[in-house]
Protein backbone atom coordinates (compact mmCIF):
# COMPACT_ATOMS: atom_id res chain seq x y z
CA UNK A 1 0.00 0.00 0.00
CA UNK A 2 1.37 3.23 -0.57
CA UNK A 3 -0.75 4.86 2.47
CA UNK A 4 -1.86 8.59 2.31
CA UNK A 5 -0.15 10.68 -0.34
CA UNK A 6 -0.38 13.96 -1.01
CA UNK A 7 0.50 16.43 -4.07
CA UNK A 8 1.80 18.58 -4.77
CA UNK A 9 4.48 18.67 -1.94
CA UNK A 10 5.28 22.49 -2.88
CA UNK A 11 3.20 25.41 -3.92
CA UNK A 12 3.34 29.01 -4.31
CA UNK A 13 0.47 31.19 -4.78
CA UNK A 14 -0.28 34.96 -5.19
CA UNK A 15 -3.04 36.41 -3.21
CA UNK A 16 -6.21 35.65 -4.92
CA UNK A 17 -5.29 32.39 -6.71
CA UNK A 18 -7.24 29.37 -6.69
CA UNK A 19 -5.92 25.98 -6.28
CA UNK A 20 -6.88 22.43 -5.30
CA UNK A 21 -4.38 20.52 -2.53
CA UNK A 22 -4.62 16.49 -3.22
CA UNK A 23 -4.72 13.81 -0.93
CA UNK A 24 -5.60 10.09 -1.67
CA UNK A 25 -5.66 6.78 0.15
CA UNK A 26 -5.26 2.80 -0.72
CA UNK A 27 -6.40 1.60 2.57
CA UNK A 28 -9.97 1.71 2.19
CA UNK A 29 -10.42 4.29 5.02
CA UNK A 30 -14.04 5.99 5.34
CA UNK A 31 -12.60 8.89 7.48
CA UNK A 32 -10.09 11.16 5.86
CA UNK A 33 -9.39 15.02 7.24
CA UNK A 34 -7.36 18.04 6.89
CA UNK A 35 -5.10 19.91 8.78
CA UNK A 36 -2.82 22.72 8.88
CA UNK A 37 0.16 23.05 10.84
CA UNK A 38 1.99 26.96 11.22
CA UNK A 39 5.54 27.37 12.98
CA UNK A 40 5.40 26.14 16.60
CA UNK A 41 1.50 25.10 16.83
CA UNK A 42 0.27 21.54 16.96
CA UNK A 43 -2.33 20.35 13.89
CA UNK A 44 -5.37 22.21 13.30
CA UNK A 45 -8.40 20.07 11.89
CA UNK A 46 -10.01 22.25 8.75
CA UNK A 47 -12.33 19.50 7.59
CA UNK A 48 -13.31 16.00 8.06
CA UNK A 49 -15.47 13.50 5.96
CA UNK A 50 -16.76 10.17 7.49
CA UNK A 51 -17.38 8.76 4.48
CA UNK A 52 -17.97 9.12 0.55
CA UNK A 53 -20.09 12.49 0.32
CA UNK A 54 -19.84 13.17 3.45
CA UNK A 55 -17.86 15.88 4.68
CA UNK A 56 -18.35 18.62 7.90
CA UNK A 57 -15.92 21.46 9.55
CA UNK A 58 -13.01 21.74 11.89
CA UNK A 59 -11.35 24.18 13.97
CA UNK A 60 -10.28 26.62 11.31
CA UNK A 61 -12.38 25.38 8.62
CA UNK A 62 -12.96 29.29 7.06
CA UNK A 63 -11.32 29.61 3.21
CA UNK A 64 -11.44 25.90 2.54
CA UNK A 65 -13.82 23.75 0.81
CA UNK A 66 -13.73 19.79 0.70
CA UNK A 67 -15.86 17.36 -1.46
CA UNK A 68 -15.22 13.45 -0.91
CA UNK A 69 -16.75 12.12 -4.24
CA UNK A 70 -15.00 8.52 -3.75
CA UNK A 71 -13.72 6.71 -0.42
CA UNK A 72 -10.39 7.24 -2.01
CA UNK A 73 -9.74 10.94 -2.65
CA UNK A 74 -10.61 14.28 -0.36
CA UNK A 75 -9.35 17.30 -1.91
CA UNK A 76 -8.92 20.66 0.03
CA UNK A 77 -9.68 23.34 -2.18
CA UNK A 78 -8.65 27.23 -1.19
CA UNK A 79 -10.95 29.54 -3.52
CA UNK A 80 -9.11 32.78 -3.00
CA UNK A 81 -5.53 32.01 -1.44
CA UNK A 82 -4.26 34.66 1.42
CA UNK A 83 -0.98 34.90 2.84
CA UNK A 84 -2.60 33.51 5.88
CA UNK A 85 -3.28 30.63 4.55
CA UNK A 86 0.86 30.12 4.44
CA UNK A 87 0.90 26.99 6.27
CA UNK A 88 2.07 22.63 6.02
CA UNK A 89 -1.14 20.97 5.15
CA UNK A 90 -1.26 17.40 5.87
CA UNK A 91 -4.04 14.90 5.21
CA UNK A 92 -4.75 11.97 7.28
CA UNK A 93 -7.00 8.66 7.57
CA UNK A 94 -8.19 6.18 9.32
CA UNK A 95 -10.76 3.55 10.02
CA UNK A 96 -14.31 4.15 12.35
CA UNK A 97 -14.44 0.76 13.79
CA UNK A 98 -13.74 0.97 17.00
CA UNK A 99 -10.41 0.34 18.71
CA UNK A 100 -8.88 1.58 15.38
CA UNK A 101 -8.39 5.41 15.99
CA UNK A 102 -5.20 5.66 15.01
CA UNK A 103 -4.65 8.61 12.00
CA UNK A 104 -2.44 7.42 9.32
CA UNK A 105 -0.96 10.82 7.72
CA UNK A 106 0.63 11.81 4.69
CA UNK A 107 3.95 13.73 4.01
CA UNK A 108 2.24 17.26 3.45
CA UNK A 109 2.26 19.97 1.22
CA UNK A 110 3.81 23.42 1.89
CA UNK A 111 1.95 26.03 0.64
CA UNK A 112 3.29 29.67 0.48
CA UNK A 113 0.99 32.67 -0.19
CA UNK A 114 2.59 36.01 -1.60
CA UNK B 1 -12.26 25.94 25.70
CA UNK B 2 -10.73 22.17 24.87
CA UNK B 3 -7.22 22.59 24.77
CA UNK B 4 -4.20 20.26 24.91
CA UNK B 5 -1.08 21.90 25.86
CA UNK B 6 2.72 20.38 26.13
CA UNK B 7 4.32 21.33 29.42
CA UNK B 8 8.12 22.41 28.19
CA UNK B 9 8.46 23.43 24.35
CA UNK B 10 12.32 21.53 24.53
CA UNK B 11 13.74 18.74 25.70
CA UNK B 12 17.33 18.17 25.48
CA UNK B 13 18.69 14.26 26.79
CA UNK B 14 21.65 12.63 26.47
CA UNK B 15 21.89 9.38 24.26
CA UNK B 16 20.85 6.42 26.29
CA UNK B 17 18.99 8.96 29.10
CA UNK B 18 15.49 7.74 29.48
CA UNK B 19 12.74 10.50 28.67
CA UNK B 20 9.20 12.41 30.07
CA UNK B 21 7.18 14.67 27.74
CA UNK B 22 4.59 15.64 29.33
CA UNK B 23 1.25 16.90 28.20
CA UNK B 24 -1.56 18.41 30.01
CA UNK B 25 -5.64 18.35 28.62
CA UNK B 26 -8.26 20.04 30.14
CA UNK B 27 -11.08 18.29 28.57
CA UNK B 28 -12.12 16.01 31.27
CA UNK B 29 -14.48 14.11 28.87
CA UNK B 30 -11.92 13.37 26.72
CA UNK B 31 -11.48 9.68 26.51
CA UNK B 32 -8.72 8.48 24.14
CA UNK B 33 -5.42 10.12 23.87
CA UNK B 34 -2.24 9.43 21.57
CA UNK B 35 1.09 10.19 21.06
CA UNK B 36 2.73 11.39 17.36
CA UNK B 37 6.31 11.81 16.80
CA UNK B 38 7.07 14.59 13.80
CA UNK B 39 10.72 14.41 12.30
CA UNK B 40 11.35 17.42 10.15
CA UNK B 41 9.60 17.62 6.60
CA UNK B 42 7.37 14.48 7.39
CA UNK B 43 3.55 13.95 8.54
CA UNK B 44 3.07 12.77 12.24
CA UNK B 45 3.89 9.24 13.17
CA UNK B 46 1.56 7.29 15.49
CA UNK B 47 3.72 6.12 18.20
CA UNK B 48 1.29 5.12 20.99
CA UNK B 49 -2.08 5.56 22.40
CA UNK B 50 -4.32 5.06 25.80
CA UNK B 51 -8.19 5.21 26.38
CA UNK B 52 -9.61 6.54 29.22
CA UNK B 53 -10.37 3.51 30.96
CA UNK B 54 -6.25 2.67 31.26
CA UNK B 55 -3.57 4.38 33.48
CA UNK B 56 -0.71 2.83 31.61
CA UNK B 57 0.12 1.46 28.53
CA UNK B 58 3.40 0.12 27.25
CA UNK B 59 4.81 -0.18 23.79
CA UNK B 60 8.81 -0.94 22.35
CA UNK B 61 10.56 1.14 24.41
CA UNK B 62 7.65 3.82 24.88
CA UNK B 63 5.31 3.82 27.63
CA UNK B 64 2.15 6.58 28.14
CA UNK B 65 0.95 7.47 31.54
CA UNK B 66 -2.48 8.83 31.76
CA UNK B 67 -3.59 10.68 34.97
CA UNK B 68 -6.79 11.56 34.92
CA UNK B 69 -7.26 13.33 38.21
CA UNK B 70 -4.94 15.70 37.42
CA UNK B 71 -5.89 15.44 33.78
CA UNK B 72 -2.16 15.48 32.70
CA UNK B 73 -0.57 12.57 29.97
CA UNK B 74 3.00 11.22 29.55
CA UNK B 75 5.28 9.42 27.21
CA UNK B 76 8.14 7.77 28.85
CA UNK B 77 10.94 6.84 26.07
CA UNK B 78 13.77 4.32 27.65
CA UNK B 79 17.27 4.68 26.33
CA UNK B 80 16.84 7.39 24.47
CA UNK B 81 18.63 7.24 21.17
CA UNK B 82 19.54 10.30 18.49
CA UNK B 83 16.97 8.55 16.16
CA UNK B 84 14.48 9.88 18.39
CA UNK B 85 15.12 13.37 17.94
CA UNK B 86 12.09 15.05 17.01
CA UNK B 87 8.60 16.81 17.40
CA UNK B 88 6.25 14.88 20.09
CA UNK B 89 2.46 15.80 19.91
CA UNK B 90 -0.12 14.58 21.91
CA UNK B 91 -3.82 14.29 20.99
CA UNK B 92 -7.19 13.76 22.27
CA UNK B 93 -10.40 13.26 20.59
CA UNK B 94 -12.36 16.06 20.96
CA UNK B 95 -15.81 14.97 20.36
CA UNK B 96 -17.56 11.47 21.38
CA UNK B 97 -17.61 10.10 17.21
CA UNK B 98 -13.90 10.50 18.19
CA UNK B 99 -14.18 12.50 13.96
CA UNK B 100 -11.80 15.32 15.45
CA UNK B 101 -8.11 15.12 17.14
CA UNK B 102 -7.06 18.51 19.20
CA UNK B 103 -3.23 18.42 18.78
CA UNK B 104 -1.11 20.07 20.98
CA UNK B 105 1.73 22.63 20.45
CA UNK B 106 4.59 19.68 20.63
CA UNK B 107 8.10 18.85 22.51
CA UNK B 108 10.65 19.39 20.53
CA UNK B 109 13.55 16.11 21.89
CA UNK B 110 17.00 16.71 20.98
CA UNK B 111 19.50 13.59 22.03
CA UNK B 112 22.71 14.52 21.79
CA UNK B 113 25.42 11.53 21.54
Amino acid sequence: NAGVTQTPKFQVLKTGQSMTLQCAQDMNHEYMSWYRQDPGMGLRLIHYSVGAGITDQGEVPNGYNVSRSTTEDFPLRLLSAAPSQTSVYFCASRLLALGTDTQYFGPGTRLTVL
Amino acid sequence: GESVGLHLPTLSVQEGDNSIINCAYSNSASDYFIWYKQESGKGPQFIIDIRSNMDKRQGQRVTVLLNKTVKHLSLQIAATQPGDSAVYFCAENSNQAGTALIFGKGTTLSVSS
